[in-house]
């Protein structure tokens, strides 16, 4: 069974630029979660998919950040204009859909520099 | 708040020897995981072992035991015969079930790096 998948693994973009990350959840995996980790600080929560809609996006820094999830299936970040603190490693995570299943499985992650 | 803790930035252990990393949390809803995943250099985040705040005991996964107590609000991670590939960094987290249904987020602590002396 295939992974969480997230592409690219490395991106540099120039402040200003656009970018946008893709992950590709477990299949079956109704529930997709977005999180960041910025160097020297907590991973932080971003937003978490149920199917294709959005069930909490409270995590989400500002408007520059746009995810999407067309057809429930893989997941799009695109942060538009990048600014340089939007630095980090950002992780995709699925799981099963029901409160019976524990465990989120994470993607390698794509570490995002922005210069 | 809800919150994790985790007071050791690095640890050093020497290989076959036991090693627990530590890990405070605070939250107010009485029904709640708490999770310890593992991120190796190579990048992928490892779930190693979960505990429910209501299970009766400890949980274990092979040479990973959890350590919880609940009064203490603490979820200690122990990792029994340290290997050379245990070396990584070890994050605690915390998922609130609310009032339950569907998963819900995760809250991270800071991490700590695990490294085993030969």
């Amino acid at each position: 069974e295939a992974g969480v998948t997230q592409f690219p693994s490395h991106s540099v973009i120039e402040k200003g630029q656009t970018v946008t990350l893709r992950c590709d959840p477990i299949s079956g995996h109704d529930n997709l979660y977005w999180y960041r980790r910025v160097m020297g600080k907590e991973i932080k929560f971003l937003l978490h998919f149920v199917k294709e809609s959005k069930q909490d996006e409270s995590g989400m820094p500002n408007n520059r950040f746009l995810a999407e999830r067309t057809g429930g299936t893989y997941s799009t970040l695109k942060v538009q204009p990048a600014e340089l603190e939007d630095s980090g490693v950002y992780f995709c995570a699925s799981s099963q859909l029901g409160s019976g299943s524990h465990e989120q499985y994470f993607g390698p992650g794509t570490r995002l520099t922005v210069t | 708040a809800q919150k994790i803790t985790q007071t050791q930035p690095g640890m050093f252990v020497q290989e076959k020897e036991a090693v627990t990393l530590d890990c405070t949390y605070d939250t107010s809803d009485p029904s709640y995981g708490l999770f310890w995943y593992k991120q190796p250099s190579s990048g992928e985040m490892i779930f190693l072992i979960y505990q429910g705040s209501y299970d009766q005991q400890n949980a274990t996964e092979g040479r990973y035991s959890l350590n919880f107590q609940k009064a203490r609000k603490s979820a200690n991670l122990v990792i029994s015969a340290s290997q050379l590939g245990d070396s990584a960094m070890y994050f605690c987290a915390m998922r609130e079930n609310g009032s339950g249904g569907n998963n819900r987020k995760l809250i991270w602590g800071l991490g700590t790096s695990l490294a085993v002396n030969p």
